[in-house]
C-alpha cells in the first residue's frame, strides 16, 4: 500500500522568497505523483503530475517538482512565490497499475505568503 | 475544456430534509468521483463512478445515495444527515478509472443543522 507523507504542516515564507514544499511517499510499486494546490473555500487545482519520463515537471504558476526514485520524493518548488500563492498544497501518489482506486493524499503544507 | 462544474456552491439543511448535489463535466471523462473534505484535511474517497457504473463504494453510509444518470453528470442524493456531515463535498472526474490525474470541481459547502 502506498502513503504520503508532507514533512511540513505549515510554510511561513515572505513574498518573492523561495519555497520548497516536501513529499515522501512510500510504495512498492511503480507510481503516478501529483501536487494538488487549494486556495480558500475553493476545490483542488492540478499543479503538475509525474507519470513518466524527466524527473523534474513544470507546473503551473512557475511550480516544478523533482522526482527522484532513490529517495522517494517529490518536492515542490518556486524560486520567487506571490502572495497569491498562499493556499493550501496537497501531495498525492497513485499506482500506475491500481490508479483509479487509490490516489492517497498526503495531509497537506499550508503556505503562507506575507509582504 | 478542463472544467468540472457543482451546484449548488452552498447548501444549509436540517437533518430531516432531503436534498441533492450535482456535477457535471464535458470533458468526455468516464470516471467520476464523490469525496469528502473536512477542514484542513485531505479530500476522502466516498464513490467513484466507471462508465456509469458504481465501482466504490468506501463503505460510505446509506444516508449518502450517488447516481450517475449519464457519462457527464453525477448526482449525490442527501437524506437524514447528521451535524458531522457538515464538510466540502468535492467532485471529481478523470479519463477513466485507471488514470491517476483527476480534474476537481469547486465543491458544495454542505451544512447540516
Amino acid at each position: 500500500a502506498q502513503s504520503v507523507t508532507q514533512l511540513d504542516s505549515q510554510v511561513p515564507v515572505f513574498e518573492e522568497a523561495p519555497v520548497e514544499l516536501r513529499c515522501n511517499y512510500s510504495s512498492s510499486v511503480s507510481v503516478y505523483l501529483f501536487w494538488y494546490v487549494q486556495y480558500p473555500n475553493q476545490g483542488l487545482q492540478l499543479l503538475l503530475k509525474y507519470l513518466s519520463g524527466s524527473t523534474l515537471v513544470k507546473g503551473i504558476n512557475g511550480f516544478e517538482a523533482e522526482f527522484n526514485k532513490s529517495q522517494t520524493s517529490f518536492h515542490l518548488r518556486k524560486p520567487s512565490v506571490h502572495i497569491s500563492d498562499t493556499a493550501e498544497y496537497f501531495c498525492a501518489v497513485s499506482d500506475i497499475y491500481q490508479a483509479g482506486t487509490a490516489l492517497i493524499f498526503g495531509k497537506g503544507t499550508t503556505l503562507s505568503v506575507s509582504s | 475544456d478542463t472544467e468540472v462544474t457543482q451546484t449548488p456552491k452552498h447548501l444549509v439543511m436540517g437533518m430531516t430534509n432531503k436534498k441533492s448535489l450535482k456535477c457535471e463535466q464535458h470533458m468526455g471523462h468516464r470516471a467520476m468521483y464523490w469525496y469528502k473534505q473536512k477542514a484542513k484535511k485531505p479530500p476522502e474517497l466516498m464513490f467513484v463512478y466507471s462508465y456509469e457504473k458504481l465501482s466504490i463504494n468506501e463503505s460510505v453510509p446509506s444516508r449518502f445515495s450517488p447516481e450517475c444518470p449519464n457519462s457527464s453528470l453525477l448526482n449525490l442524493h442527501l437524506h437524514a444527515l447528521q451535524p458531522e456531515d457538515s464538510a466540502l463535498y468535492l467532485c471529481a472526474s478523470s479519463q477513466d478509472s485507471m488514470q491517476g490525474e483527476r480534474y476537481f470541481g469547486p465543491g458544495t459547502r454542505l451544512t447540516v443543522l
